[in-house]
């Protein structure tokens, strides 16, 4: 089945820096890689995603680039504010979604 | 446009009992996923429903834990004779309709305590 790897699990940044989550995956038939967002005792939201024929995708500070051949792919937050801290997941799917262990951004004013 | 609906929000059952979490998918959405998320850990799939069918349940323990999603209603995730490990969050998660099958929405959890 897949398995999917993600890092760093903790990140700090100065409020205005830029943050990067990487995340590698296994299956090669995953097509479809979303990233949630999960605020403490909250639901997971959806804040970005990404199919498997395209290798870059941007959302404002957001944006998400897809390495196929690498199976790997990553999140970038520019401009970080305080309300970016959370906890963020990768996933990957085939149909079903298999998520990375997450990573605790926190953003320093 | 109301979202994925999960009740009840909280839930304490005592060791042996049963607990029945329920899950409302989003309007026009046709695809149903149950995860379970563990305090400080990622969230795992349990199992994949679609109306009347269940079409993944690979993530699900064999024993205890059942799901259904009727014709009519909610989805439903059944755990009898609970146990203390079994103290997690449940969410589920649509996706389908006139959108995409891919994006999937979450529900805001039911947290299960075992005592």
């Amino acid at each position: 089945g897949e398995n999917v790897e993600q890092h760093p699990s903790t990140l700090s940044v100065q409020e205005g820096d830029s943050a990067v989550i990487k995340c590698t995956y296994s299956d090669s038939a995953s097509n479809y890689f979303p990233w949630y967002k999960q605020e403490l005792g909250k639901r997971p939201q959806l804040i970005i995603d990404i199919r498997s024929n395209v290798g870059e995708k941007k959302d404002q500070r957001i944006a998400v680039t897809l390495n196929k051949t690498a199976k790997h792919f990553s999140l970038h937050i520019t401009e970080t504010q305080p309300e970016d801290s959370a906890v963020y997941f990768c996933a990957a799917r085939d149909y079903k979604l298999t998520f990375g262990k997450g990573t605790l951004l926190t953003v320093n004013p | 446009n109301a979202g994925v609906m999960q009740n009840p929000r909280h839930l304490v059952r005592r060791r042996g009992q049963e607990a029945r979490l329920r899950c409302s998918p989003m309007k026009g959405h046709s695809h149903v996923y149950w995860y379970r998320q563990l305090p400080e850990e990622g969230l795992k799939f349990m199992v994949y429903l679609q109306k009347e069918n269940i079409i993944d349940e690979s993530g699900m323990p064999k024993e205890r834990f059942s799901a259904e999603f009727p014709k009519e209603g909610p989805s439903i995730l059944r755990i009898q004779q609970v146990v203390r490990g079994d103290s997690a969050a449940y969410f589920c998660a649509s996706s389908g309709g006139a959108g995409s099958v891919y994006e999937q929405y979450f529900g805001p959890g039911t947290r299960l305590t075992v005592t």
